[in-house]
């Protein structure tokens, strides 16, 4: 069973502090995704990779950033949270763009 | 760069109605035309989806249709049931510099099915 998986369902964190999303997929995928999803907006790209150490900047990527060490492994860190980065976050990834997405649980985080 | 627009952001409907949702693309080059389900407190996941090639694309009760002309793609769910309660999102790829594609999606559509 293919699996996308993220490290955290919930989180609290405190205005300020360094945030880290962690994400891993065992389907040797090239492409992973992060997205943030908010009512009404829909998914939202935050930034995406293509190939272990490259990384793009999605529609929204002020006050994150990415890193890819490893194929498998996808990290979001907020350098420091702030309430309006209050969200769910979600990690894909995909073979290429014109075949089947797969998403994690998600992670609801509130920052407070 | 593309845009993805959805509508409704709502629907209602009676058990074994048919259900309608439709999207619309700006860029006439993406080819690839997924729709994802998401249940609540888990992440999406693909229900169908359509190339260009084809202008239709059936698996039991959904469907998919795409016009490329006019630049859009509908979902059609027939004989509803509670479990197709869900969020709907449409996506379609958008080029950026290098050639690679990302997938974006539309805004969603909370799908109610009321017994």
């Amino acid at each position: 069973d293919v699996k996308v998986t993220q490290s955290s369902r919930y989180l609290v964190k405190r205005t300020g502090e360094k945030v880290f999303l962690e994400c891993v997929q065992d389907m040797d995928h090239e492409n992973m995704f992060w997205y943030r999803q908010d009512p009404g907006l829909g998914l939202r790209l935050i930034y995406f990779s293509y190939d272990v150490k490259m990384k793009e900047k999605g529609d929204i990527p002020e006050g994150y950033s990415v890193s890819r060490e490893k194929k498998e492994r996808f990290s979001l860190i907020l350098e420091s949270a702030s309430t309006n980065q209050t969200s769910m976050y979600l990690c894909a990834s995909t073979q290429t763009a014109a075949t089947e997405a797969f998403f994690g649980q998600g992670t609801r985080l509130t920052v407070v | 760069g593309e845009n993805v627009e959805q509508h409704p952001s709502t629907l209602s409907v009676q058990e074994g109605d048919s259900a309608v949702i439709k999207c619309t693309y700006s860029d006439s080059a993406s080819n690839y035309f997924p729709w994802y389900k998401q249940e609540l407190g888990k992440g999406p996941q693909l229900i169908i989806d359509i190339r260009s090639n084809v202008g239709e694309k059936k698996d039991q009760r959904i469907a998919v249709t795409l016009n490329k002309t006019a630049k859009h793609f509908s979902l059609h769910i027939t004989e509803t049931q509670p479990e197709d309660s869900a969020v709907y999102f449409c996506a379609a790829p958008r080029e950026f510099s290098g050639g690679y594609n990302k997938l974006i999606f539309g805004a969603g559509t909370r799908l109610a099915v009321h017994p």
